[in-house]
């Protein structure tokens, strides 16, 4: 199985921080890299994926990089609205494993 | 609206059985492959199995293997989850998750508001 690990595993920044969250994979996954969004009670939102790509209505604030076993998700400049948990997940093999999550917390 | 919308979440004692369901809306329901994803309280996500389009492909997670099966009736736009055999540590908000293609890459792009399993005597 494909080991997905995330630093930090929590995060305290403030309004108008650049944030950045790494991602690695236990071994290349190429760029089948997807990150998520959950806020508290709610179920989690697509930003990125395949490494890259900005899903449609998702903020140009947040960005993602990386191939083969690291990948980061950075926000440019850190909204109220932000502050939540963040996964990544790999698609390349099953199972199709998600990191432990970024706690991202107002400073 | 283009939803999924996760129904038969309930407390079971252990050892018992549940049946999930997931009903889809607002899209081609029987163009799109599906996952079961859970995330147990207070606790991170959990991929636990996938289903094709067409049902013929199906995958799961060594956590469920043989004891839970994925299903879907395309022309009732439903996908389900058969629980059996359940354990303390199923206990988990169940979502069902569409998957999005890009390229060869896929994603999920739509998610359920969960529903919630207790296993617990």
């Amino acid at each position: 199985d494909i080991q997905m690990t995330q630093s930090p595993s929590s995060l305290s920044a403030s309004v108008g921080d650049r944030v950045t969250i790494t991602c690695r994979a236990s071994q290349s996954i190429s760029s089948y890299l997807n990150w998520y969004q959950q806020k508290p009670g709610k179920a989690p939102n697509l930003l990125i994926y395949a490494a890259s790509r900005l899903q449609s209505g998702v903020p140009s604030r947040f960005s993602g990089s990386g191939s083969g076993t690291d990948f980061t998700l950075t926000i440019s400049t850190l909204q109220p609205e932000d502050f939540a948990t963040y996964y990544c997940q790999q698609s390349y093999s099953t199972p199709y494993t998600f990191g432990q999550g970024t706690k991202l917390e107002i400073k | 609206e283009v939803q999924v919308v996760e129904s038969g979440g309930d407390l079971v004692q252990p050892g018992g059985s549940l049946r999930l369901s997931c009903a889809a809306s607002g899209f081609t329901f029987s163009s799109y492959e599906v996952n079961w994803v859970r995330q147990a309280p207070g606790k991170g996500l959990e991929w636990i199995s996938y289903i094709s389009s067409s049902g013929f492909t199906i995958y799961y997670a060594d956590s469920v293997k043989g004891r839970f099966t994925i299903s879907r009736d395309n022309a009732k736009n439903s996908l389900y989850l058969q629980m059996n055999s359940l354990r303390d540590e199923d206990t988990a908000v169940y979502y069902c998750a569409r998957v999005g293609v890009w390229d060869l890459s896929w994603y999920i792009d739509l998610w359920g508001r969960g529903t919630l399993v207790t296993v617990s005597s």
